[in-house]
C-alpha cells in the first residue's frame, strides 16, 4: 500500500543552526504535502503545507520544497531556536482517507 | 472558537470493557477523523466520515466502530477493548476546499485521549 517515510529518526541541532527534515512518498495520486508540529503530551498543529502545483513555500523560518518528479518533499528550519523542539510528521494525500503520514522526526535544538 | 476538542482525556480500562470517545467541533466541518497514535509509528487512521450520517474505514479499522449523528459530533467505540488499543487516539475534522474528490484540506486536531487497556 501508499506509504510515506521520513528521515532522520532524531535531529539534534545547535540553536541557530538550519534543520532539514525530508520524506518520500508512494503515491503519484498525493497532491497535498502538509507538516505537523507535536509538542510533547499535546496535539499536532499544521505549520506549513504544499500542494502540488508549487514547488517551494516559505513562512518566516521554515520552508518547505516539493519534488514530484522524485516523490519528494522537505522541511527546512534556519535559525532554529529552542522553542522549535519537538517531533515533527509529515503527510501526504490527496483524499480525506489518503493522508498518509510519515513516523516522525525527534528534532532536539540545543542552546 | 473551541475548535476541536475530546472527552475524556484519559482512560484506563480493563480488558474486555466497552467504552465511547466524543469527539466535537464548532468549525462547522464536513469531515471528521480518528487516528491512533503509537510510539515509532507516527499517526494511522481509524475510521472516518465525509459528512453526517456516513462514515467509512480507514487503514486500522478493526475492534473499533463508529457513528456519525449529528455534524458537529464524531464518536468511536470499542466494544471489547483489548491490550493492543492502548493508544493515544486523537480526532481531527477538515473542510474540503474543492468539494469531494479534491485534494485533502487542512486538518485540525483534537487534544487526545490517552487510553490504557490492561
Amino acid at each position: 500500500g501508499e506509504n510515506v517515510e521520513q528521515h532522520p529518526s532524531t535531529l539534534s541541532v545547535q540553536e541557530g543552526d538550519s534543520a532539514v527534515i525530508k520524506c518520500t512518498y508512494s503515491d503519484s495520486a498525493s497532491n497535498y504535502f502538509p507538516w505537523y508540529k507535536q509538542e510533547l503530551g499535546k496535539r499536532p498543529q499544521l505549520i506549513i503545507d504544499i500542494r502540488s502545483n508549487v514547488g517551494e513555500k516559505k513562512d518566516q523560518r521554515i520552508a518547505v520544497t516539493l519534488n514530484k518528479t522524485a516523490k519528494h518533499f522537505s522541511l527546512h528550519i534556519t535559525e532554529t531556536q529552542p522553542e522549535d523542539s519537538a517531533v515533527y510528521f509529515c503527510a501526504a494525500g490527496g483524499r480525506p482517507d489518503k493522508l498518509i503520514f510519515g513516523t516522525g522526526t525527534r528534532l532536539q535544538v540545543f542552546p | 472558537n473551541a475548535g476541536v476538542t475530546q472527552t475524556p482525556k484519559f482512560r484506563v480500562l480493563k480488558t474486555g470493557q466497552s467504552m465511547t470517545l466524543l469527539c466535537a467541533q464548532d468549525m462547522n466541518h464536513e469531515y471528521m477523523y480518528w487516528y491512533r497514535q503509537d510510539p515509532g509509528m507516527g499517526l494511522r487512521l481509524i475510521h472516518y466520515s465525509v459528512g453526517e450520517g456516513t462514515t467509512a474505514k480507514g487503514e486500522v479499522p478493526d475492534g473499533y466502530n463508529v457513528s456519525r449523528l449529528k455534524k458537529q459530533n464524531f464518536l468511536l467505540g470499542l466494544e471489547s477493548a483489548a491490550p493492543s488499543q492502548t493508544s493515544v487516539y486523537f480526532c481531527a475534522s477538515s473542510y474540503p476546499s474543492g468539494g469531494r474528490s479534491s485534494s485533502t484540506d487542512t486538518q485540525y486536531f483534537g487534544p487526545g485521549t490517552r487510553l490504557t487497556v490492561l
